[in-house]
């Protein structure tokens, strides 16, 4: 166990929704980090949070949102999804940017259908 | 941005064998991390290692980051070694992620 938690586990939607994961970091870690796996892509960045402000953007689409919350829990919003959205979300935290260790949570499997 | 080579794809071996995993990447790296997807889709860190060398168990890495490579060696391999491995360096010098490599994938067969 990472300490990272991610709910939920598993979401099941239709084309052109919208869906909102959660990620809880580890106890003490400032950083958050979102990214995606696809079959396609495998896996990438796309988003980092430190301390409640946005530092990094990776291959993010324009139709994702993230932000960070004052208790350090940051939330993934993707809207109007697709197909292709399809995949594993994961979020990582680590203790600050850049050069420490990110630690993983289990990921959310997003299906759209 | 950096680019991250993994070797070989695929590995298939006895259980107890050995094997050696390679990750070449294309920039300086401040940070380098090896994981294990297991096969519930998990990220195991299986080691931070920017530089030198680390043991821990019957695993062991060693990143040489001035050739820009890092070797993850597992020995007497378990059918629980079975999963894909990725490197993931970071090259630092600005704020982004780790950055993927396609990953090695092992089956440890009984």
């Amino acid at each position: 166990d990472s300490g990272v938690t991610q709910t939920p586990k598993h979401l099941i939607t239709a084309t052109g929704q919208r869906v909102t994961l959660r990620c809880s970091p580890r106890s003490g870690d400032l950083s958050v980090y979102w990214y995606q796996q696809s079959l396609d892509q495998g896996l990438q960045f796309l988003i980092q949070y430190y301390n409640g402000e946005e530092r990094a953007k990776g291959n993010i689409l324009e139709r994702f949102s993230a932000q960070q919350f004052p208790d350090l829990h940051s939330e993934l919003n993707l809207s109007s999804l697709e197909l292709g959205d399809s995949a594993l979300y994961f979020c990582a935290s680590s203790v600050a940017p850049d050069t420490y260790e990110q630690y993983f949570g289990p990921g959310t499997r997003l299906t759209v259908t | 941005g950096i680019q991250v080579e993994q070797s070989p794809p695929d590995l298939i071996l006895q259980e107890g064998a050995n094997s050696t995993l390679r990750c070449n990447f294309s920039d300086s790296v401040n940070n380098l991390q090896w994981f294990h997807q297991n096969p519930w889709g998990q990220l195991i860190n299986l080691f931070y290692i920017p530089s030198g060398t680390k043991q821990n168990g019957r695993l062991s890495a060693t990143t040489v980051a001035t050739e820009r490579y890092s070797l993850l060696y597992i020995s007497s391999s378990q059918t629980t070694d079975s999963g894909v491995y990725f490197c993931a360096p970071h090259s630092g010098g600005g704020a982004d992620g780790l950055t993927f490599g396609k990953g090695t994938h092992l089956i440890i067969q009984p």
